[in-house]
């Protein structure tokens, strides 16, 4: 597509509860980053996908997070029993490889009541 | 270690020039970018800046870069209200990441509010 798509845009969830967040790049980005914008504070790396694989998971924050991408294309962020911290907006970007921006979606807002 | 400071608020008057700071400890970072996120919308990239170079003008952005002080700047000329964003400088050191990617490390943020 023309641009990093999300969704969904909004998610509000109860605390406890697993939430998939999903993302569809530009069409020919090999590589696919998601990052974490809590309230007030910069964005947080999380992971980082080439193709299919995901080479460098070190921004996860605990083992309730995870993430696959298949087909080069589409990935999804899975957090299993939210906590009220996983609160945040998720971002994902896609490039080219090595490449030295990103394009940015508009992430999706996550509220764990 | 990588960590990138900036001021979190700045008020300007529509027409002024507005500058924007920032900070960054990674010496070793290869490029220097700011980003101006909308409310409600993603990160667009507005300008970036090579870490050899000084200076980079593009239309009414101007970023200076200062490698000795690690300090890098937006100037944004006849600033308008649809400048209104919160502004986030990030530094990046290729192929960081394992496996080859670009990790951004991005400070929290300058809201701009450009009044009338």
């Amino acid at each position: 597509g023309a641009g990093v798509s999300q969704s969904p845009s909004n998610k509000v969830t109860e605390k406890g509860k697993d939430v998939e967040l999903r993302c569809d790049p530009i069409s020919g980005h090999t590589a696919l980053y998601w990052y974490r914008q809590r309230l007030g504070q910069g964005l947080e790396f999380l992971i980082y996908f080439q193709g299919n694989s995901a080479p460098d998971k070190s921004g996860l924050p605990s083992d309730r997070f995870s993430a696959e991408r298949t087909g080069e294309s589409v990935s999804t962020l899975t957090i299993q029993r939210t906590q009220q911290e996983d609160s945040a907006v998720y971002l994902c970007a896609s490039s080219f490889p090595g490449y030295y921006g990103y394009t940015f979606g508009s992430g999706t807002r996550l509220t764990v009541v | 270690g990588e960590d990138v400071e900036q001021s979190l608020f700045l008020s300007v008057r529509e027409g002024d020039s507005s500058v924007i700071n920032c900070t960054y400890t990674d010496s070793s970072s290869t490029y220097l970018y700011w980003y101006k996120q909308e409310p409600g919308a993603g990160l667009q990239l507005l300008t970036y800046i090579f870490s050899n170079m000084d200076m980079k003008q593009d239309q009414r952005l101007t970023v200076l870069l200062n490698k000795k002080d690690k300090h890098l700047s937006l100037r944004i000329a006849d600033t308008q209200t649809g400048d209104s964003a919160i502004y986030f400088c990030a530094e990046s050191i290729l192929g960081i990441l394992t496996g080859g990617g670009n990790k951004l490390t991005f400070g929290t943020g300058t809201q701009l509010k450009v009044e009338l």
